[in-house]
């Protein structure tokens, strides 16, 4: 059975301050791991990364696949009150049709 | 837009009535996808769907079926509702094609069973 552990569970900081969320993962066959954003209500898209792409930026955003430690992390730089959110990450295998979750990082950010 | 159209968006109900969730797309994307979602448990599969009449089960299946008569609408049924099944759920297609990556997400339908 496929397993995603995100840590912290929560998370509070300030305007400015940089954030580091982790995740690591146990699954048969890893295929790709993706992160994402969710505010109030759906889950949004930010990354995936797989064996051939291992490290993803986009804006203050960016993320890194360990293969060897099976682990991810995703970094916020300068972080702003719109990046409060609960912020997932997820595994699928190859063959696999199918995204298995963590329970997800809550981050507060305070102005 | 994946355009995902989940009905109803909210609905309470009491223990042991039966219930329907809609899920609808309107771009023909073969796979779809029904989580749960609960606090501290992240998202979990319930059931997909990899085309018309084709389902298959998620690690959350129990009380819970699925039909797809249709390629735009993947229906969840609670045969019996329970207490245990108060949740949002969220629909979700797949985009790439072969069931993988990317998923878009609906905005969910909060339940809640009295």
């Amino acid at each position: 059975e496929d397993k995603v552990v995100q840590s912290p569970l929560s998370l509070v900081v300030h305007e400015g301050d940089t954030v580091t969320l982790n995740c690591s993962y146990e699954v048969t066959n890893f295929r790709s791991l993706l992160w994402y954003k969710q505010e109030k209500k759906a889950p949004t898209f930010l990354f995936m990364l797989t064996s051939s792409g291992i490290e993803k930026k986009s804006g203050r955003l960016s993320s890194i696949l360990d293969k060897k430690e099976l682990s991810s992390i995703l970094n916020i730089t300068a972080t702003q009150t719109g990046d409060s959110a609960i912020y997932l990450c997820a595994v699928e295998r190859n063959a696999g049709n199918m995204l298995t979750f963590g329970g997800g990082t809550r981050l507060m950010v305070k102005p | 837009d994946a355009g995902i159209t989940q009905s109803p968006r909210h609905k309470v109900t009491e223990t042991g009535t039966p219930v329907t969730l809609r899920c609808h797309q309107t771009e023909n994307h073969r796979y779809m996808y029904w989580y749960r979602q609960d606090p501290g448990h992240g998202l979990r599969l319930i059931h997909y769907s990899y085309g018309v009449k084709d389902t298959d089960k998620g690690e959350v299946s129990d009380g819970y079926s699925v039909s797809r008569s249709k390629t735009e609408d993947f229906l969840l049924t609670l045969e019996s509702a329970t207490s245990s099944q108060t949740s949002v759920y969220f629909c979700a297609i797949s985009v790439s094609g072969v069931g993988t990556g990317e998923l878009f997400f609906g905005e969910g339908s909060r339940l809640t069973v009295l």
